[in-house]
């Protein structure tokens, strides 16, 4: 089946400093989202990246999709206590669009 | 009110009992999603259903069974519960676009 891995598992950074998580997907995929869980919190909706090479920013984040639709990167820019979570990529396949398969995800932690 | 309901938010119980945990919506969306969260392995697809009449099988369905009893309403059962099925569960709805989210049921089988 799909695999979704998601690196790095774990990354502290001081505040200020920036932030990347990678996703890579076995498969080639339909789409990519990506979530925010904040601790104790629930997973919540930040994007859709569709295209191939497709580009978003939101703020001080970006995301970026492959051009081969497999891989996927979300960047924060000068990081805040407040980017605190754990941040989960998850991808749809082409059969079934709104199945998601997540990654692990990756826990940040900023140290103010 | 939350667009996603979960209950109960917390729940012990012991080995071998039934347990129902309940997801209502008030989205009108037509997919529903249970997943359980365990630390350092992310979300797994328990079931899922995209109308009242499909149901299907996640990648971790053995152990646990749905019921669809409205567009609205998707319940999960653990027919017998055991230990390694203490986590927090997540019910998930969508549409076109992102998935949202209940606030989770955190079950502690002892």
């Amino acid at each position: 089946g799909q695999q979704v891995m998601q690196i790095p598992q774990y990354q502290h950074v001081q505040e200020g400093e920036d932030f990347t998580t990678y996703c890579n997907s076995s498969t080639t995929l339909s789409n990519i989202q990506w979530y925010k869980q904040r601790p104790g919190g629930h997973p919540v909706f930040l994007i859709q990246l569709v295209k191939s090479g497709e580009v978003k920013k939101q703020k001080r984040l970006t995301f970026q999709f492959g051009e081969a639709k497999k891989n996927s990167s979300l960047h924060i820019t000068a990081t805040q206590t407040t980017d605190v979570g754990t941040y989960f990529c998850a991808g749809g396949d082409g059969g079934s669009n709104y199945k998601l398969t997540f990654g692990k995800g990756t826990l940040l932690t900023v140290n103010p | 009110d939350a667009d996603v309901t979960q209950t109960p938010r917390n729940r012990i119980t012991k080995t071998g009992k039934r347990i129902m945990l309940e997801c209502s919506q008030t989205k009108g969306h037509d997919r529903m999603y249970w997943y359980r969260q365990d630390p350092g392995l992310g979300l797994r697809l328990i079931y899922y259903s995209f109308d009242v009449k499909d149901i299907n099988k996640g990648e971790i369905s053995d152990g646990y069974s749905v019921s669809r009893q409205a567009q609205a309403k998707f319940s999960l059962s653990l027919e017998s519960a055991i230990p390694n099925q203490t986590a927090l569960y997540f019910c998930a709805t969508s549409e076109s676009d992102g998935y949202t989210f209940g606030s989770g049921t955190r079950l502690t089988v002892v």
